[in-house]
């Protein structure tokens, strides 16, 4: 059965400084999801990795998997109070919606 | 706004009542999965429906059921409600032009906050 964790859980940040949460997946899972979830909000898209050494980016934010350690990372460069969510990561399976998702991380940026 | 619709937005019910929830999608995607987000933990696969059958369920009880319509709307039915059926509720389908189409990303609605009393 395929299981998800994050670490850390909770993670309180300075501005500006860096920091990356790790997302260890279980079973083989051919794609890798990160998600944001603002409070009392739904889940935002932010990328998807679909192959081994893949990495994404997106302004502060860049995402990586490598499929043999079962391992994907979100990276967090420069942080600023905007970043503050909680940030799942999911595996799943081509052919299926089904998602399996981590317990989240929950960022705080402070001033 | 996502694309995908749900309602109601907040509801509250007793043990043992039953509650309908309703989902319905812009770009009208064949296929739409229900996930259910307790307080502080990460969305749980309910079910998902595709040309209106179920194919593919979680760990989740048969009190627990789905429809889909031809219209691509979908609804989330749960009987004998019990106190840690208390949850956010999220209905998701595949957008079109969404990040990645084809990779099966998921575009979750705003959801429906259940509470159990």
């Amino acid at each position: 059965e395929l299981k998800v964790e994050q670490n850390p859980l909770f993670l309180s940040m300075q501005e500006g400084k860096n920091y990356t949460i790790y997302c260890n997946y279980s079973t083989t899972s051919d794609r890798l999801y990160w998600y944001r979830q603002d409070p009392g909000k739904s889940l935002e898209s932010l990328f998807v990795l679909l192959s081994n050494g893949a990495v994404k980016q997106e302004g502060r934010l860049m995402a990586s998997l490598d499929t043999k350690a079962r391992l994907s990372t979100l990276h967090i460069t420069a942080a600023v109070h905007d970043l503050s969510a909680t940030y799942f990561c999911a595996a799943g399976t081509s052919g299926t919606y089904k998602y399996i998702f981590g317990t989240g991380t929950r960022l705080k940026v402070l001033a | 706004e996502t694309g995908v619709t749900q309602s109601p937005t907040h509801l509250i019910k007793t043990r043992g009542q039953q509650v309908t929830l309703r989902c319905s999608s812009q770009s009208g995607h064949n296929t739409v999965s229900w996930y259910q987000q307790a307080l502080g933990q990460g969305p749980q696969f309910i079910f998902q429906y595709y040309r209106e059958e179920e194919n593919g369920r979680g760990n989740f009880p048969p009190r627990f059921s789905g429809l889909q319509f031809p219209n691509y709307s979908s609804e989330l039915n749960v009987n004998a409600l019990e106190l840690d059926d208390s949850a956010l509720y999220l209905c998701a389908s595949r957008i079109r032009g969404a990040l990645s189409s084809g990779a099966n990303v998921l575009t979750f609605g705003a959801g429906s906050r259940l509470t159990v009393l």
